[in-house]
């Protein structure tokens, strides 16, 4: 199963564009990119997913090279709601869920 | 439509007792997942079922089970707790577990403390 690396912790201000990058090397054919917010003491929900190229929904963008060795997930505009953990994952498309969360990384925003 | 539920939400046990979780998925979901999430570990796979069978399975030791019942509820069940066992346990659930749009929801989770 592909293992993701992404940055521990990310610092910003309110109403920046955040890019958090996430990598993971070993990826599968069969394999999408999701990524997951989570809030504490609640568990994670969903942003975005993707296979390749570029996917855009009313939250976030999706970014991810023709290789898809890695991808950058986009948050335009941050608010002070936004500092949460982030995870970058890789699911794996062969008839269910066997998912390997990565660390996540912290994102603290600031005003 | 209602959010997948988990009981209990806080629960105590002490070494070497035995804990039963239970999940209520999302209406029409046949998917339900399982996740311990630690501090030092993260959020680590637990097991998948799908139609009351279980179809993946992630590393742990046999002390941890789960089962689904055909209304695709599903309990998960540790045995012989240890210290270690202390963790947040999350249920998700998704429709069909299968192609693109395979979104999980996550449950608010069940904190088991050993002590």
């Amino acid at each position: 199963l592909a293992k993701t690396t992404q940055p521990i912790s990310m610092d910003s201000y309110e109403g920046q564009e955040v890019n958090i990058t996430c990598s993971h090397n070993n990826i599968a054919t069969n394999d999408y990119i999701t990524w997951y917010q989570q809030f504490p003491s609640q568990g994670p929900r969903f942003i975005i997913q993707g296979y390749k190229t570029k996917v855009t929904n009313e939250v976030a963008s999706l970014f991810i090279p023709a290789d898809r060795k890695s991808s950058t997930l986009s948050l335009p505009r941050v608010s002070l709601s936004d500092t949460a953990v982030y995870y970058c994952l890789v699911v794996v498309n062969t008839g269910g869920f066997k998912t390997i969360f990565g660390a996540g990384t912290r994102l603290f925003v600031k005003a | 439509k209602a959010g997948v539920t988990q009981t209990p939400r806080y629960l105590i046990k002490t070494r070497g007792q035995q804990v039963t979780l239970s999940c209520s998925p999302i209406s029409g979901h046949r998917s339900v997942s399982w996740y311990q999430q630690t501090p030092g570990q993260g959020l680590q796979f637990l097991f998948e079922y799908f139609s009351e069978t279980q179809r993946n399975k992630g590393n742990f030791p046999g002390r941890f089970s789960g089962r689904q019942f055909s209304n695709s509820r599903s309990e998960m069940n540790v045995s012989t707790l240890e210290l270690g066992d202390s963790a947040l346990y999350l249920c998700a659930s998704s429709l069909v577990g299968r192609g693109a749009n395979n979104e999980q929801f996550f449950g608010p989770g069940t904190r088991l403390t050993v002590l």
